[in-house]
């Protein structure tokens, strides 16, 4: 079968670093995708990844490492709006996206 | 910008009643797309449609129908709701068709069916 595996939960301090790490096994690969989620909202885009390495956007960085099947959502310089959940999720062969069940990110001042 | 409008935004239904999730974009949207969210769970796709006037069945399409009249709209439908159908629903769009593209999510429409 197909799987996404992301921690359930990670707690980490105002103004510090945290990685949020996600694995797959999947049938086939075509990219794979991050969303940040904020409780009672809508899931909104924050990366795609399709070639191997690290692509930086802002305070946010994605990486991606297909032979591994494996990635990290890197969020640098944390603050307390970035508490939310971050999905993860991967497009197979056939083009359909497999969702992980996300990772609810706290940050503690 | 409204972007993609879900309505209604949360809703309590008896068990075996029939009720229609409306979802609406103005971004002229090749693909529109339902999914439902379930706590532990990632999202799942029930239903999507590539473009007006067709339509294709997701991971759960059991228990919803869909329609796509036009570009537009594209509503989701339980013929007689169960208790198993309580979650969070999710409508989405992307420009384009092939899934390497960025989706765009509605707000979401809570259901609790007793």
């Amino acid at each position: 079968g197909q799987n996404i595996d992301q921690p359930t939960e990670m707690t980490a301090t105002e103004g510090a670093i945290v990685q949020i790490n996600c694995t797959y096994q999947t049938s086939g690969f075509n990219g794979l995708f991050w969303y940040q989620q904020h409780a009672g909202e809508a899931p909104t885009f924050l990366s795609y990844n399709v070639l191997d390495g690290l692509e930086e956007k802002g305070r946010f960085s994605s990486f991606l490492s297909r032979s591994k099947g494996y990635s990290y959502l890197l969020l640098k310089e944390l603050q307390m709006k970035d508490s939310a959940s971050y999905l993860c999720a991967v497009l197979d062969s056939n083009y359909q996206l497999i969702w992980g069940a996300g990772t609810k990110l706290i940050i503690k001042p | 910008i409204a972007g993609i409008t879900q309505a209604p935004t949360s809703q309590i239904l008896a068990a075996g009643r029939r009720m229609t999730l409306r979802c609406t974009q103005d971004m002229r949207h090749n693909a529109m797309y339902w999914y439902r969210q379930d706590l532990g769970l990632g999202l799942r796709l029930i239903h999507y449609s590539n473009t007006a006037g067709t339509t294709g069945k997701g991971e759960v399409p059991d228990g919803y129908s869909v329609s796509r009249a036009n570009t537009d709209d594209f509503p989701l439908t339980l013929a007689s709701a169960v208790p198993s159908q309580t979650s969070v629903y999710f409508c989405a769009s992307s420009e384009g068709t092939s899934g390497t593209g960025e989706l765009f999510f509605g707000e979401g429409s809570r259901l609790t069916v007793l």
